[in-house]
This record gives C-alpha cells, sequence and structure tokens, in this order.
C-alpha cells in the first residue's frame, strides 16, 4: 500500500510570512492531488500534478511534483488568515485504485 | 453541475437506532466514495462503488452498510452504532477508478454523533 507522509503536521504563522508544506511517500503515484479543508466542509480541490518535474500556480500558492512523481511541495507567498485550514495531498494508488490521504498539515495563520 | 451533496448535515443518534446518510451527484461520475474523519484526522477510506457496484470495502464493521441504488446516488445505512463511530462521513465521485486524474469531488460531509 502507497502510504503518503506530509510534514510539517502543524504549522502556525504570521500573516505575510512564506511557508512549505512536502508530501513524500516511497511509491510513484502517476498523479497527486491537493486539497484545502476547512472545519466541518469537506475537502475542495486545489491542484493536480502529474508530469514529473510539473509545477502549477494557482495566485500565491505554487505546486511542484517531484521528478520521480514520489513527492509533492505546496508554497505559499505571503499568507493570509484565509490561508487557515487543513491541507491535504493525495493521490490513487495504481495497484488497487485506493484514493489515499495524506496525513495532512494544519496550518493557521494569525493576523 | 458540479456539486456532490449530503444528507442529513448533522445527525444524532442513540446506538440502537438505524439512520442513512444520503449522497447524490449529476456529475456522470461512475465512481462513488465513503469516508470517515475524526477530528484533526485525514479522512479514511470506507467504500468505493465503481458501476454501482462495491469495488473496495476496507475492512468496513458490518454495522455500516453501503448502498449504490444507481450511478447518481450513494446510502450509508447505519445500525448498532457505537459512540466511537462518532464522526464526519464524507462522500465523493471521480468520474470512474484509474480512468482519469484522480480528482475526487466531495460533498460538504454529514456530521454524525452517536450517544
Amino acid at each position: 500500500t502507497q502510504l503518503l507522509e506530509q510534514s510539517p503536521q502543524f504549522l502556525s504563522i504570521q500573516e505575510g510570512e512564506n511557508l512549505t508544506v512536502y508530501c513524500n511517500s516511497s511509491s510513484v503515484f502517476s498523479s497527486l492531488q491537493w486539497y484545502r479543508q476547512e472545519p466541518g466542509e469537506g475537502p475542495v480541490l486545489l491542484v493536480t500534478v502529474v508530469t514529473g518535474g510539473e509545477v502549477k500556480k494557482l495566485k500565491r500558492l505554487t505546486f511542484q511534483f517531484g521528478d520521480a512523481r514520489k513527492d509533492s511541495s505546496l508554497h505559499i507567498t505571503a499568507a493570509q488568515p484565509g490561508d487557515t485550514g487543513l491541507y491535504l495531498c493525495a493521490g490513487e494508488d495504481s495497484g488497487t485504485y485506493k484514493y489515499i490521504f495524506g496525513t495532512g498539515t494544519r496550518l493557521k495563520v494569525l493576523a | 453541475d458540479t456539486e456532490v451533496t449530503q444528507t442529513p448535515k448533522h445527525l444524532v443518534m442513540g446506538m440502537t437506532n438505524k439512520k442513512s446518510l444520503k449522497c447524490e451527484q449529476h456529475m456522470g461520475h461512475r465512481a462513488m466514495y465513503w469516508y470517515k474523519q475524526k477530528a484533526k484526522k485525514p479522512p479514511e477510506l470506507m467504500f468505493v462503488y465503481s458501476y454501482e457496484k462495491l469495488s473496495i470495502n476496507e475492512s468496513v464493521p458490518s454495522r455500516f452498510s453501503p448502498e449504490c441504488p444507481n450511478s447518481s446516488l450513494l446510502n450509508l445505512h447505519l445500525h448498532a452504532l457505537q459512540p466511537e463511530d462518532s464522526a464526519l462521513y464524507l462522500c465523493a465521485s471521480s468520474p470512474g477508478l484509474g480512468e482519469n486524474t484522480g480528482e475526487l469531488f466531495f460533498g460538504e460531509g454529514s456530521r454524525l454523533t452517536v450517544l
């Protein structure tokens, strides 16, 4: 079974700071997704990365897929309180078709 | 329509009750999922239906019984639950298993409390 480990688990920063969240696996994924989830709601898809080395930008968020397609990162520039939430990477196990989530990174941005 | 709709949003039930959670999508997706999420934890996969057939059961206790009446609907029947089953239950859909880039669309969840 493929596992996705995220780091850090928790992050509390001041508004305006930059941060990076990592998602690592020992297995290759055909694609990885990043979601943000707010309390009491379902995860909302932010981006999909498919090609090794791919970089995608979504406003202040930059996503990168590792060259070997085993890891991914999310970088937030000038974080805002609205970025607060649980960030989850996820992917489909190519053997079992199980869609698994990373361990999660809980971000709090203080005004 | 890119929504996945879950009802009810909140449910409180006793350990002897029988209740159901419902999920509906009209995106033409052929795969539907149930996840369970405890506080401050990532979602855990429970069941996956593909083309209305149960494809994955993650060794979920039989007090949880899924049903997929048609390609747009997914139910989760609950009976004789335990307090530790209290959680947010999330429904999701995707175009199909192994057929796409793996993106799931989630409902807002049903918050279940078992007394």
